[in-house]
């Protein structure tokens, strides 16, 4: 079966420090992979996406990059943290095709002071 | 703009009661999915139930199952026999197709409370 890891669960972490998050899939191959961000009380808004190594989508301009080293790893990363960037961070991945179900990880919840 | 809009932020209701949650959604698509995900005080999104835009058959799952009206843009989920558990925040969604893989559009949410 699928597994979708992410670390670390909580960060704190001071305005203009980097950021570092990691998400990881076992069980599949070759995975869709989403980055989302939930603010607090609100819904999901997805702000990377990847369909293969290398191969990075960016949905909304922001402070942040995101990186696919691996074909199971995906990484959302900045160099320099603004106080908007906390929040809940949750990764995802899908079989391609359409209609796929995302399945989500346990989330990343980021405060920056 | 493809949106998607839950017009009840919270709903409460007893235990072993049914409980409807409403959601509308606004897309140019022809052949979309459409989903409930639910998020428990953990926060982990976990998947409800999933309707295929082109099957006309409601999907059902369990004591879950969705009233889909294609026509009106309109995907309720209906929980009977409601559980302690089930108390959660409950997000609508609906995919975009963008190159190559699936964006899902998210409404905001209602949060459900199932009380004793």
């Amino acid at each position: 079966s699928q597994t979708i890891h992410q670390w670390p669960a909580t960060l704190v972490q001071p305005v203009g420090s980097p950021l570092s998050l990691e998400c990881t899939v076992e069980g599949t191959s070759n995975p869709n992979l989403y980055w989302y961000r939930q603010a607090a009380g609100r819904g999901l808004q997805l702000l990377f996406y990847s369909v293969g190594i290398g191969q990075i989508s960016s949905e909304v301009p922001q402070n942040l990059s995101a990186s696919r080293p691996q074909d199971r790893q995906f990484i959302l990363s900045s160099k320099k943290l603004l106080l908007s960037d906390s929040g809940f961070y949750l990764c995802a991945w899908s079989h391609g095709g359409p209609g796929e179900t995302q399945y989500f990880g346990p989330g990343t919840r980021l405060l920056v002071l | 703009a493809q949106t998607v809009t839950q017009s009840q932020p919270e709903m409460s209701v007893q235990e072993a009661e049914t409980v409807t949650l409403s959601c509308t959604y606004d897309t140019s698509e022809n052949n979309y999915y459409l989903f409930w995900y639910k998020q428990p005080p953990s926060r982990q999104m976990i998947l409800v139930i999933r309707q295929e835009a082109y099957k006309q058959q409601n999907a059902t799952e369990n004591r879950f199952s969705v009233n889909f009206q294609k026509a009106a843009k309109s995907f309720s989920l209906k929980i009977s026999d409601s559980q302690l558990g089930d108390t959660a925040m409950y997000f609508c969604a609906f995919t975009q197709i963008i190159q190559g893989a699936q964006k899902l559009v998210f409404g905001q949410g209602t949060r459900l409370t199932i009380n004793p």
